[in-house]
Formats: C-alpha cells, structure tokens, sequence
C-alpha cells in the first residue's frame, strides 16, 4: 500500500540556515509523483514543490529543493537561508500511476520553527 | 482570478444533526479534491470528482459520508448523523486535471461535533 513517512514531528532551524526535512515513501507504481506543501497556522495549504518519479533532475523552487533519491524512496525538502516567515507545518505527499485520480496521500507532517 | 473558496468557515454541530459543507473550485478547473485533516494531523483523502466520470469515493469513511458535485462547479460534502469523531477540517482542492500537478485548496471548513 502506498505511504508517507515524516520522521520528524518538529524542527528548529537557525534564520538564515539551512534545513532539511525528511520524507520517505512507499510505492510499488512506477509512475509517482512526489508534492511538498506549506500549511502556516492560517490553515492554508500552499504548494511548494513537485517532483516526478522519470525526472531526471532534482526539482527546484526558489529556495526551495527537492532531494529525490529513488532508490532509497526518500524525497527530502532543503530549504535554503531559512526566514521567519518559513515557520509552519510542512506536508510531503505522493500521487500515484499515471494521474487517473490524481488524489494525493499525505505523510503527517514537520512542523518547522524558524530562530531568529 | 478568484481561489477554491469553501462555505461556511465554521460549523459547530450537535451531535446526530447532519452538515452540509459546500466547496467551489476554481473556474475551469475539472478535478476537484475532498480531504479531511484531525487537528494535528496530515490530510486524509475523502473523494475525487472528474468532469462527468464515476467519482473515486474510496476515501469516505463510512455511509454517513456523501459529496455530489454538479459538472464541473460546485460540490458539496454532507455528513449524516454526525459524531464527535468527525470534528476536523475539511479541505476541498481543485485542479485543471488529474495530472496536472499543483492542486489548488481552499481555507478549509472546521467542523466542530459537540
């Protein structure tokens, strides 16, 4: 059955650092898709990153990255120089196959607080 | 051009009474999402709607759950006979297509079953 995993309840990062949250995942399908999402205290779900599991290349956004490593079925968000405004919980999720539902299968989320 | 917008905001229900949750995706979009997400947790698929084909119903929990979307506009979410375990907030999605791979949310409806 398909899964996500989120191993880390709560993260801190320093402003301006780096961090790097983990998620792992579980699939026999071929054809995935891996989707990081951005949920502030407003509840808002906000997309941050794709990434497909023929791609080639590692996903970027801004700053944010995708660490997708296939084989070892892991898809890492790397926020670069971490701001306040980053402090939220922070959901990875997979669609499976070649989209026929497109519904999405969340892990349970990293809630990430940002020092200044 | 205007978000997924969900109505109400907020519903505090007895419960046993049934809801009526209402969702309106974006213009043109054909997919739409329901998701539930428990305080504190990740979001649980609920079902799926796509243009005029049979909707994927195979994240509704029990009996009591029900959506209907007309075309491609607005669905709604009802919840019979409500229980105290279905306090949540319910998220509803849409995007241009099943492949396609941003979904769009709303801000959610928080159910509160007292």
């Amino acid at each position: 059955a398909q899964k996500i995993t989120q191993t880390q309840p709560g993260m801190f990062v320093q402003e301006k650092e780096a961090v790097t949250l983990d998620c792992t995942y579980d699939t026999s399908d071929p054809s995935y898709g891996l989707f990081w999402y951005k949920q502030p205290s407003s509840g808002e779900m906000i997309f941050l990153i794709y990434q497909g599991s023929y791609d080639q290349q590692n996903a970027t956004e801004g700053r944010y990255s995708l660490n997708f490593q296939k084989a070892r079925k892991s898809a890492n968000l790397v926020i670069s120089a971490s701001q306040l405004g980053d402090s939220a919980m922070y959901f990875c999720a997979m669609r499976e196959g070649t989209g026929n539902t497109g519904k999405l299968i969340f892990g349970q989320g990293t809630t990430l607080q940002v020092k200044p | 051009g205007a978000g997924v917008s969900q109505s109400p905001s907020n519903k505090v229900t007895e419960k046993g009474k049934d809801v009526e949750l209402r969702c309106d995706p974006i213009s043109g979009h054909t997919a739409l999402y329901w998701y539930r997400q428990r305080l504190g947790q990740g979001l649980e698929f609920l079902i799926y709607f796509q243009g005029n084909s049979a909707p994927d119903k195979s994240g509704l929990p029990s009996d009591r759950f029900s959506a209907e979307r007309t075309g491609e506009s607005v669905s709604t979410l009802t919840i019979q006979r409500t229980q105290q375990e279905d306090s949540a907030v319910y998220l509803c999605a849409s995007s241009l297509g099943p492949s396609a791979y941003e979904q769009y949310f709303g801000p959610g409806t928080r159910l509160t079953v007292t």
